[in-house]
């Protein structure tokens, strides 16, 4: 069975573009999260969508925004890039909207930006 | 809110030695669950291990041991006999266990482990 898959895997952009990436979950699971790792950090949450509604944010400002389609892959888009967002963006899927099954992780889209 | 503390950041060790990562939480949730995620050089969370707030009986499964003591809020993981492959970033991590933001992975920042051979 395939994992949870990102694309791109590498991303350059220039400031103030936008971006999207694109995630597909497990098959079967419901709900996708997105979180950010800034290099040297942990990764910090950002959305989570189950049934294609936003279940939970995390505190990043409107720039952010997401969307979960009817075959449950989402897209998180980026607008107004600055040289802080910079990051490797990972995907996690899941059976439910509670923890109770456990995250898988996609390999992540590293998105640079100069 | 949630916090979750590594105060180790880099352990470097010999092949076959036994390495403890350290992990010290906080939360106001009186249920939760406790992670341990790998991060090999390609990016990707790997799950280790799960525990939930009610249940603090340590175990031990394989090589990994971790030793959860609510107490003190830490959640410590036990690598016994390591290999190179384990050379990694470990990240502790915590969520609620209810839905929507209550159960996002609050994540410490990482512990670089290299194994030497």
């Amino acid at each position: 069975d395939a994992g949870v898959t990102q694309s791109p895997t590498h991303l350059i952009k220039t400031r103030g573009q936008h971006v999207t990436l694109r995630c597909s979950p497990i098959s079967g699971h419901k709900s996708v999260s997105w979180y950010q790792q800034v290099l040297g950090q942990g990764p910090q949450f950002i959305f989570q969508y189950y049934e294609k509604e936003e279940r939970g944010r995390g505190n990043f400002p409107d720039r952010f925004s997401a969307r979960q389609f009817p075959n449950y892959s989402s897209e998180l888009n980026v607008n107004a890039l600055l040289l802080g967002d910079s990051a490797l963006y990972l995907c996690a899927s899941s059976l439910a909207r509670t923890t109770y099954y456990g995250y898988t992780f996609g390999s992540g889209t590293r998105l640079t930006v100069v | 809110a949630q916090k979750v503390t590594q105060a180790q950041t880099e352990i470097s060790v010999v092949e076959k030695e036994d390495v403890t990562l350290d992990c010290v939480y906080e939360t106001r949730d009186t249920t939760y669950y406790l992670f341990w995620y790998k991060q090999p050089p390609s990016g990707e969370l790997v799950f280790l291990i799960r525990r939930n707030s009610f249940d603090e009986q340590n175990e031990i499964s394989g090589r990994y041991s971790w030793n959860f003591q609510k107490s003190t809020s830490s959640f410590n993981f036990t690598i016994t006999a390591s290999q190179v492959v384990d050379s990694a970033v470990y990240f502790c991590a915590l969520s609620g266990m209810n839905s929507g933001a209550n159960s996002k992975l609050t994540f410490g920042k990482g512990i670089t482990l290299s194994v030497r051979p």
